[in-house]
């Protein structure tokens, strides 16, 4: 199977909604994570299988995963959400996306 | 409270090898999968492998066989990555992270990173 393909970039203007997608083969068959990376920081885990969301994490992020394709979505998004996004899985071997810069105008 | 101290910032010369330390503090080291990931300049994340250290059963990425090994240290509560035969490629920040559950899941605690900058 090949890896995860995410977009390079996303734009969205404050109080927006942002989507960002992840496909890969066999992604429907295995639970994906979602990442947030600020610079300067560890990454976050802001999605656990699919759609799960950790304690502390705002509800504006859900996730879903449909086909071979996850998504991550941020509804009504802040400026503190810009920051590099990447999904990620396990499939014998843990797999990262490319990530996604995700730029708030 | 799952805590991850990672060792300093590493110089090395191309050709050397580089040994990070990630020292796990609240949680059952022995138990809990621990993972290495590298973020390297126009790489994003790159999982290198992982180990439980109770079992001392851990997997390499494909990418990196044959270059690194992770050990643990069950006194100290200590797992450590090694890389070899290092180039400028593998100039990056590395983390240890921690598998959420049984493992092979989500990475749920993280160490602040380690700076390896590989340079002649």
């Amino acid at each position: 199977s090949g890896g995860l393909t995410q977009p390079p970039s996303v734009s969205v203007s404050p109080g927006q909604t942002a989507t960002i997608t992840c496909s890969g083969d066999r992604l429907g068959d295995l639970p994906v994570s979602w990442y947030q990376h600020k610079p300067g920081q560890s990454p976050e885990v802001v999605i656990f299988e699919d759609y799960r969301r950790p304690s502390g994490i705002p509800q504006r992020f859900s996730g879903s995963s449909s086909g071979n394709t996850a998504t991550l979505t941020i509804s009504g998004t802040q400026a503190m959400d810009e920051g590099d996004y990447y999904c990620q899985t396990w499939d014998n071997m843990a797999m990262f996306g490319g990530g996604t810069k995700l730029t708030v105008l | 409270q799952v805590h991850l101290e990672q060792s300093g910032t590493e110089v090395k010369t191309p050709g050397s090898s580089v040994t990070v330390s990630c020292r796990a503090s609240g949680g059952n080291f022995k138990r809990d999968g621990i993972s290495w990931i590298r973020l390297a300049p126009g790489h994003g994340l790159e999982w290198l492998g992982n180990l439980v250290p109770r079992s001392g059963v851990g997997k390499y990425a494909r990418e990196f066989q044959g270059r690194v090994s992770i050990t643990a240290d069950t006194a100290t509560d200590t797992v450590y990555m090694e890389l070899k035969s290092l180039t400028s490629e593998d100039t990056g920040v590395f983390y240890c992270a921690r598998e959420a559950g049984l493992g092979e899941s989500q990475f749920d605690f993280w160490g602040q990173g380690t700076l390896v900058i590989v340079s002649s």
